[in-house]
C-alpha cells in the first residue's frame, strides 16, 4: 500500500509552546491530506481537510487559529498547534488518499 | 444519535472462535462502507471494504444491510493476532471525508 509518514512519532512539550507536525506522502502525490484527532478510548474525529495550494477546511469546533494547517506541496502538509496546553493532548493522525485512505503513524502531542 | 455507532466491547474470546462485530450508521445517503483495524497506539489500517452482496477476505466476511443502515464483521477461527479495535467506518462527504466509530475491542486467548 502507499506510504504515509509522520515526523515526530512523539512530542512531550510545555504549555504555551507552538508544535509542528509533518505529514509526508512517500510514494504518491496527495491533492488533498486530512488531519484526524484521536483521544484515548474515542474514535477517530476529522479536524480539516487539507487541500495542496488553498486553506485548509475546519470542522466545526475546531478553531482554524489554533490548529494551522499548510499543504505547501503535493507531499507535504503540516499541522502546527499553536500555544498547546494540555486538553490539547492527543493522537494525532493524517492521511492522504491514493485508492483509498493511507494514514500516518500518528503523532503522540502530551502537553504538560 | 451518533454517525456510527458500535458496541465498544470488549469481546474476549478463546482462539479458534467465530465472533461478529456490528454497526449502525444514521445517514442513510452514506456510500461507502469499510472496517478498519486499530492496534494499540497504532493508526488504522484498512482491513476491508463492505460491499451490498457481502464480501469475505479469507477468515474475515463482511455484510452490509442498507436498509437497516447496519453493518457486520464476522470473524472465523480467532488468531491471537487478531486481537485489536475494529472500526466501523462510513464515507459520507464529498471530499473523501470518513467517519468513524469508536470501534469495538477483540481480545482473542489462548
Amino acid at each position: 500500500g502507499a506510504v504515509v509518514s509522520q515526523h515526530p512519532s512523539w512530542v512531550i512539550c510545555k504549555s504555551g509552546t507552538s508544535v509542528k507536525i509533518e505529514c509526508r506522502s512517500l510514494d504518491f502525490q496527495a491533492t488533498t491530506m486530512f488531519w484526524y484527532r484521536q483521544f484515548p478510548k474515542q474514535s477517530l474525529m476529522l479536524m480539516a481537510t487539507s487541500n495542496e495550494g488553498s486553506k485548509a477546511t475546519y470542522e466545526q469546533g475546531v478553531e482554524k487559529d489554533k490548529f494551522l494547517i499548510n499543504h505547501a506541496s503535493l507531499t507535504l502538509s503540516t499541522l502546527t498547534v499553536t500555544s498547546a496546553h494540555p486538553e490539547d493532548s492527543s493522537f494525532y493522525i493524517c492521511s492522504g488518499i491514493r485508492e483509498t485512505q493511507y494514514f500516518g503513524p500518528g503523532t503522540r502531542l502530551l502537553v504538560l | 444519535r451518533k454517525e456510527v455507532e458500535q458496541d465498544p466491547g470488549p469481546f474476549n474470546v478463546p482462539e479458534g472462535a467465530t465472533v461478529a462485530f456490528n454497526c449502525t450508521y444514521s445517514n442513510s445517503a452514506s456510500q461507502s462502507f469499510f472496517w478498519y483495524r486499530q492496534d494499540c497506539r497504532k493508526e488504522p489500517k484498512l482491513l476491508m471494504s463492505v460491499y451490498s452482496s457481502g464480501n469475505e477476505d479469507g477468515r474475515f466476511t463482511a455484510q452490509l444491510n442498507r436498509a437497516s443502515q447496519y453493518i457486520s464483521l464476522l470473524i472465523r477461527d480467532s488468531k491471537l493476532s487478531d486481537s485489536a479495535t475494529y472500526l466501523c467506518v462510513v464515507y459520507g462527504g464529498s471530499q473523501g471525508n470518513l467517519i468513524f466509530g469508536k470501534g469495538t475491542k477483540l481480545s482473542v486467548k489462548p
